[in-house]
């Protein structure tokens, strides 16, 4: 069985920095890219970023580019979202999901709240 | 950047109703998928290549469309089918969604 389970989520403050974790199992992470995708309170879903199978491409919407950092460790099977310079309009629930045009697995969210 | 827009946003069916919602792009896509997520819970996906339904998804919903427009139908409403809904675009960065369409139980 598919498992994705994100961890890292909390209460943070504007400007601050925050690293999530996704951990895998249950397929082979390795050939699988990855990617980020949020929900703010009430609203819809938005993609953030994905990751390749082996990390050799990353991309990311405009709206983090600079400040978000995809990552992964396949020996772990774990995936990662280093957040930067956080701002109130990040607050959301993150999913980390499989991708391959679609998002085919998804796991139960962490959710982050930037609030001073 | 591909806009989805859904409608209606929400929307509330009686059981054994047929329901439909659309999904309009704002470009050409080849491919659109579907994704279901009930109240406080993850986002599933409900239908890929526009038209296939994912495992476990009963055969009383069905996608079809082309090019810039996009449906889910339902074919008779169920209680269990109460959830809202998104639309995906397959194939442009970035990987956009609708709206959403909340669906109710009447």
């Amino acid at each position: 069985e598919v498992q994705l389970v994100e961890s890292g989520g909390g209460l943070v403050q504007p400007g601050r920095s925050l690293k999530l974790s996704c951990a895998a199992s249950g397929f082979t992470f390795s050939d699988y890219a990855m990617a980020w995708v949020r929900q703010a309170p009430k609203k819809g879903l938005e993609w953030v970023a994905t990751i390749i199978y082996d990390g050799s491409s990353t991309y990311y919407r405009d709206s983090v580019k600079g400040r978000f950092t995809i990552s992964r460790d396949n020996a772990k099977s774990t995936l990662y979202l280093q957040m930067d310079s956080l701002r109130s309009e990040d607050t959301a629930t993150y999913y980390c999901a499989s991708h391959s045009s679609l998002f085919a697995y998804w796991g139960q969210g962490t959710l982050v709240t930037v609030s001073s | 950047e591909i806009v989805l827009t859904q409608s209606p946003n929400t929307m509330a069916a009686s059981p054994g109703e047929k329901v439909t919602i659309t999904c309009r792009a704002s470009s050409s896509v080849s491919y659109m998928y579907w994704y279901q997520q009930m109240s406080d819970a993850s986002p599933k996906l409900w239908i890929y290549d526009t038209s296939k339904l994912a495992s476990g998804v009963p055969d009383r919903f069905s996608g079809s469309g082309s090019g810039t427009s996009y449906s889910l139908t339902i074919n008779t409403m169920e209680a269990e089918d109460a959830a809202t809904y998104y639309c995906q675009q397959c194939c442009s960065t970035p990987w956009t969604f609708g709206g959403g369409t909340k669906l109710e139980l009447k």
